[in-house]
């Protein structure tokens, strides 16, 4: 059974770079897209961005300035880097994935939804 | 790309449907058949109920139900429970200005 685990420092000074890395258990990390998602305290989900195992990205537009995420293979984890941070990144980030995949007629596809989720971890940007 | 646009609250008794409501636009949900709906519990990870419009994930209760017309999907949920509060998002895959995902921003349903 697949699982995500997100980590990373818990507090960020303002104008810093936020880094988190998420680790895939479970199963492999290629063949899938791989997203962040943010979600501020009592306020709803944003979508950051999202990596194919092969490293090409999508980003969302607001954030896109400021948003690098990566991807190593080897180690089954992705990564996601936010610049320039202020208070109002402040948020439980959450890391997830597209999937799950499934075969029909002779090929194979991914379901356009998040079926898996990490628990989430919380960032908080103050100095 | 905007939020999707859900009702901030609902709220019904037990035995009871309600329904949650999702509009976006041509670009998202009226666009593409990718629009899902998630459960969210206070302090918890939100959990896949409704994908591709219709379908339930396996173990997802059949009184979960999900539909769309045009530019508006929505969530019914039937024989409402107490385990059934929390909050509800939407989400729907976007080419507004980039490929990617779009969020409403949630409804609480309460269970009276």
């Amino acid at each position: 059974q697949v699982q995500l685990q997100e980590s990373g420092p818990g507090l960020v000074k303002p104008s810093e770079t936020l880094s988190l890395t998420c680790t895939v258990s479970g199963g492999s990390i290629s063949s899938y897209y791989w997203s962040w998602i943010r979600q501020p305290a009592g306020k709803g989900l944003e979508w950051i961005g999202r990596i194919y195992t092969s490293g090409s990205t999508n980003y969302n537009p607001s954030l896109k300035s400021r948003v690098t995420m990566s991807v190593d293979t080897s180690k089954n984890q992705f990564s996601l880097k936010l610049s320039s941070v202020t208070a109002a990144d402040t948020a439980v980030y959450y890391c997830a994935r597209e999937g799950p995949g499934y075969c029909s007629g002779g090929s194979c596809y991914v379901r356009m939804t998040f079926d898996i989720w990490g628990q989430g971890t919380m960032v908080t940007v103050s100095s | 790309q905007s939020a999707l646009t859900q009702p901030a609250s609902v709220s019904g008794s037990p035995g009871q449907s309600i329904t949650i409501s999702c509009t976006g636009t041509s670009s998202d949900v009226g666009g593409y058949n990718y629009v899902s709906w998630y459960q969210q519990h206070p302090g918890k990870a939100p959990k896949l109920m409704i994908y591709d419009v219709s379908n339930r994930p396996s173990g997802v209760s059949n009184r979960f139900s999900g539909s769309k017309s045009g530019n508006t999907a929505s969530l019914t949920i039937s024989g409402l429970q107490a385990e059934d509060e929390a909050d509800y998002y939407c989400s729907s895959y976007t080419s507004s200005s980039t490929l990617g995902w779009v969020f409403g921003g949630g409804t609480k349903l309460t269970v009276l």
